[in-house]
């Protein structure tokens, strides 16, 4: 099974600046990783996923995510926040086929990027 | 392509009721899932289904069942509603065919229960 972690509950920026948002995991075998985003009152939505091959993947609205095996994390970043990016974001590790494929979340990361 | 469809948005119960939460894919997905979202928990997988006639247990499957009979549709239902139950369910959906794939999610439902 996959586990991920989150370690911030919330991470302020401000509009133009960088973003990052912190995710670690734990697996046995090979990391299969998500990042969605949660508007408020909305369902949430695929950002980006990495499988294998390149270790920064490239996702929707800008967003892109750094796997780094050696320190076991995929933080997701942006290089230039906007206020509209403000949301609940989490992190998701796959679970195998024998689990449906389940996705295990962390307990979400509040972004508020601040004009 | 509506996607992912949950109904009803939003619904009050007393302890001790039941209800049925509906979820409707239009996308010919075969897996299907239920999720609840509580504060500071993240979502936790309540029940899944990998094909229609099929359904299998998640983390908190207790207070709750599921039917798959159509491939489209996915049922989730609490015979005896409990204060603990009170919390936002996400349905969602996924296609086969590769190791690793997205899954879309409907709008939610909020459920309070009283």
């Amino acid at each position: 099974a996959q586990s991920v972690a989150q370690p911030e509950d919330q991470v302020n920026v401000a509009e133009g600046n960088p973003l990052t948002v912190k995710c670690t995991y734990s697996v046995s075998g090979n990391p299969y990783l998500f990042w969605y985003v949660q508007y408020p009152n909305r369902g949430l939505q695929f950002l980006l996923k990495y499988i294998t091959g390149d270790n920064l993947v490239k996702g929707s609205y800008g967003f892109e995510a750094e796997f780094n095996k050696s320190q076991t994390s995929f933080h997701l970043k942006k290089p230039s926040a906007l206020v509209s990016d403000s949301a609940l974001y989490f992190c998701a590790g796959q679970s195998p086929a024998n689990s449906g494929y389940a996705l295990n979340f962390g307990k979400g990361t509040s972004l508020l990027v601040t004009p | 392509n509506a996607g992912v469809t949950q109904t009803p948005k939003f619904r009050v119960l007393k302890t001790g009721q039941s209800m049925t939460l509906l979820c409707a894919q239009d996308m010919n997905h075969e897996y299907m899932y239920w999720y609840r979202q509580d504060p500071g928990m993240g979502l936790r997988l309540i029940h899944y289904s990998v094909g229609e006639g099929t359904t299998a247990k998640g983390e908190v499957p207790d207070g709750y069942n599921v039917s798959r009979l159509k491939k489209q549709n996915f049922l989730l239902g609490l015979e005896s509603a409990a204060p603990s139950q009170t919390s936002v369910y996400f349905c969602a959906s996924s296609a086969p065919g590769l190791a690793v794939f997205e899954q879309f999610f409907g709008p939610g439902t909020r459920l309070t229960v009283l």
